[in-house]
């Protein structure tokens, strides 16, 4: 079935470090690719979404870029700060399949002031 | 902004025991979704539903059934609950693939 597999388990940066991290996805066709962020005690938040190869989604200064080439949706963001600090989680969207959602593993972002 | 309640915020059970997790939006949204967060895991889905009777089976369905009784609401039911179970609930419910989470209900089964 659809998977999304994000490599970084955990990401420690400073204030105003350049940020990446890292969503790949196996999918047929062209699933609508996600980034949600979750904050402590909280559910999940909607970021952004990107449906067609080359499109950039962008919320809050993050973006990402949909490659359908490298199966990719890597999360990147220019400077962080100390409130972005938070659980980010890359998901894809199986239109084929009755708006089925498929999250990856998520990966915890420290900024360190 | 999409309102989704969980219900209850915390649940304490023993091995075997009967739970029902409960989920209401007030979006009109036809998709509800219930995923269980763990560590090394993320998200999970359990079931979701896209109206009124309909179920559709997730990717980790084992030792859940879920029922959808009307538009709003949208239950989660462990009949025989099982430590593997303890974990953080996410409803969800979505109109066009943008999902709009609860606050999550804390299960632990002893």
């Amino acid at each position: 079935g659809d998977s999304v597999t994000q490599t970084e388990g955990q990401v420690a940066l400073s204030e105003e470090d350049f940020l990446t991290i890292h969503c790949n996805y196996s999918a047929s066709g062209y699933p609508a690719l996600f980034w949600y962020v979750q904050y402590p005690g909280e559910g999940p938040q909607f970021l952004f979404r990107a449906s067609r190869d080359k499109e950039k989604g962008s919320s809050r200064g993050f973006e990402a870029t949909y490659d359908k080439g490298t199966t990719s949706f890597h999360l990147r963001k220019a400077s962080v700060q100390e409130s972005d600090s938070a659980v980010y989680y890359c998901a894809l969207g199986d239109r084929s399949n009755t708006n089925k959602v498929v999250f990856g593993t998520g990966t915890r972002l420290q900024v360190l002031p | 902004e999409a309102a989704v309640t969980q219900s209850p915020r915390n649940k304490v059970t023993v091995t075997g025991g009967n739970v029902t997790l409960s989920c209401r939006q007030t979006n009109s949204h036809n998709y509800m979704y219930w995923y269980r967060q763990d560590t090394g895991h993320g998200l999970r889905l359990i079931h979701y539903s896209y109206g009124a009777g309909n179920l559709q089976i997730g990717d980790v369905p084992d030792g859940y059934k879920a029922t959808r009784t009307t538009q709003e609401d949208f239950f989660l039911l462990l009949e025989l609950a099982s430590p593997s179970q303890t974990s953080l609930y996410f409803c969800a419910s979505s109109e066009s693939e943008r999902l709009f989470f609860g606050h999550g209900t804390k299960l632990s089964v002893l």
